[in-house]
């Protein structure tokens, strides 16, 4: 079974505008962390923020934010005030267990945005 | 500055060799990782290292072989056993014991092609 479904491949939004990526899991694990990553045409991995399952509050950094909904296991993307700079394809990835010892990460096949002036 | 360079970005591979993509890391990490990426998919593990001299297979190890002789290395061989390596490879790492909260550090990749 999937674990991480991303089911939006590709998301258009304007300039300023704010965006939200869906990102769901599926864990039997009390303790797990939840990522989103950020990979521009270049290639590289870029970390955006984080959200523990034991998190009350959604983890805010920035222009993105997390939209974290555990009894629906969901753990959507919000980007605020778009930017061109913006435009990538993002990943949502999960850790299962508390992360103190080793991480194996999960990840979704991903969304492409693309920002429009 | 501290980080992980995979080398060379882009390889072209004949059919029938072995190729080995480097990853070096001077972050103090204990545990390396390597992914691979293919388009319109996520990223899928090939193998991991928790410390020297140890590693295990991930989800798609299958044509793929590590070394682990050093902290801050552990390349990855493409055999050519590996029947589909057109690819882009990623190679991550992670700090063991300190905390959750960023996951992995990735390398800047390198993209494999068969020709």
């Amino acid at each position: 079974a999937q674990k991480i479904t991303q089911t939006q491949p590709g998301m258009f939004v304007q300039e300023k505008e704010a965006v939200t990526l869906d990102c769901t899991y599926d864990t039997s694990d009390q303790s797990y962390g939840l990522f989103w990553y950020k990979q521009p045409s270049s290639g590289e991995m870029i970390f955006l923020i984080y959200q523990g399952s034991y998190d009350e509050q959604n983890a805010t950094e920035g222009r993105y934010s997390l939209n974290f909904q555990k009894a629906r296991k969901s753990a959507n993307l919000v980007i605020s005030a778009s930017q061109l700079g913006d435009s990538a394809m993002y990943f949502c990835a999960m850790r299962e267990g508390p992360g103190t010892g080793f991480q194996k990460l999960v990840f979704g096949t991903g969304t492409r945005l693309l920002v429009s002036p | 500055d501290g980080g992980i360079t995979q080398s060379p970005k882009y390889l072209f591979r004949k059919e029938g060799q072995n190729v080995t993509l480097s990853c070096e890391q001077n972050l103090n990490h204990d545990a390396m990782y390597w992914y691979r990426q293919d388009p319109g998919q996520g990223l899928r593990l090939i193998y991991y290292s928790q410390i020297v001299n140890d590693f295990q297979k991930g989800d798609i190890a299958e044509g793929y072989s590590v070394s682990r002789e050093k902290k801050e290395s552990f390349p990855l061989t493409v055999t050519s056993a590996q029947k589909n390596p057109t690819a882009f490879y990623l190679c991550a790492s992670t700090q063991r014991g300190t905390g959750s909260n960023y996951g992995y550090t990735f390398g800047s990749g390198t993209r494999l092609t068969v020709v």
